[in-house]
């Protein structure tokens, strides 16, 4: 595609429910970040794939927290039994292979609201 | 932990005003720092990439320029317009994991017509 797409746009989740949230990268952009960023912070690092190498991910926040990325394209992060500090903008990037520190090419996001 | 800090918090001006923000960043182990304009509900667009100690970037009335030494850049907007209004985002990217962009918190720019 033309550029990063995420979805959904907005989330309204209730508290304890798992949420899936999705990024379609840019066609050939072998590598995917997830960052978020919560009321009052900036944007944080929860995980990087890489080709078919080992994802880093570092910053995830805890075990509910996972995400994959399927066929080197489309990843989902999954949040399971949700909490109110899970609310955020959850914001996909991608990039040309060995490309990351250059920039990254951002979707607009998943606003994610836990009540 | 990386520790990037970006001032202002946010900043109003009028429009023509011409303004300014900081980042500061670790002045070491420098591989890359980022910045971003962010609009709401948009996706954070690319401004600069600067690599170079002393590199100074101008993108139309928007400038940045760079010092790794003492590890900080500034980002100037001359002639401020109201569709200037966004959060500005500053990132470093240090040479021990050169894919991943540490943010400050952001500069919100509003510019009063």
């Amino acid at each position: 595609g033309a550029g990063v797409s995420q979805s959904p746009s907005n989330k309204v989740t209730e508290k304890g429910k798992d949420v899936e949230l999705r990024c379609d990268p840019i066609s050939g952009h072998t590598a995917l970040y997830w960052y978020r960023q919560s009321l009052g912070q900036g944007l944080e690092f929860l995980i990087y794939f890489q080709g078919n190498s080992a994802p880093d991910k570092s910053g995830l926040p805890s075990d509910r927290f996972s995400a994959e990325r399927t066929g080197g394209s489309v990843s989902t992060l999954t949040i399971q039994r949700t909490q109110q500090e899970d609310s955020a903008v959850y914001l996909c990037a991608s990039s040309p292979p060995g490309q990351g520190g250059y920039g990254y090419t951002f979707g607009s996001g998943t606003r994610l609201t836990v009540v | 932990i990386l520790n990037v800090e970006q001032s202002p918090q946010s900043l109003h001006v009028q429009e023509g005003d011409s303004t300014n923000f900081t980042c500061s960043f670790p002045s070491s182990n420098f591989y890359a720092l980022h910045w971003y304009r962010w609009e709401t509900a948009k996706s954070p667009e690319a401004l600069f990439v600067m690599t170079l100690n002393g590199d100074e970037k101008k993108k139309g009335r928007i400038s940045a320029t760079l010092n790794t030494k003492e590890g900080y850049s500034y980002l100037y907007i001359k002639g401020s317009q109201p569709e200037d209004s966004a959060t500005y985002l500053c990132a470093f990217v240090s040479g021990g994991s050169n894919y991943k962009l540490t943010f400050g918190k952001g500069t919100l720019l509003t510019v009063n017509p």
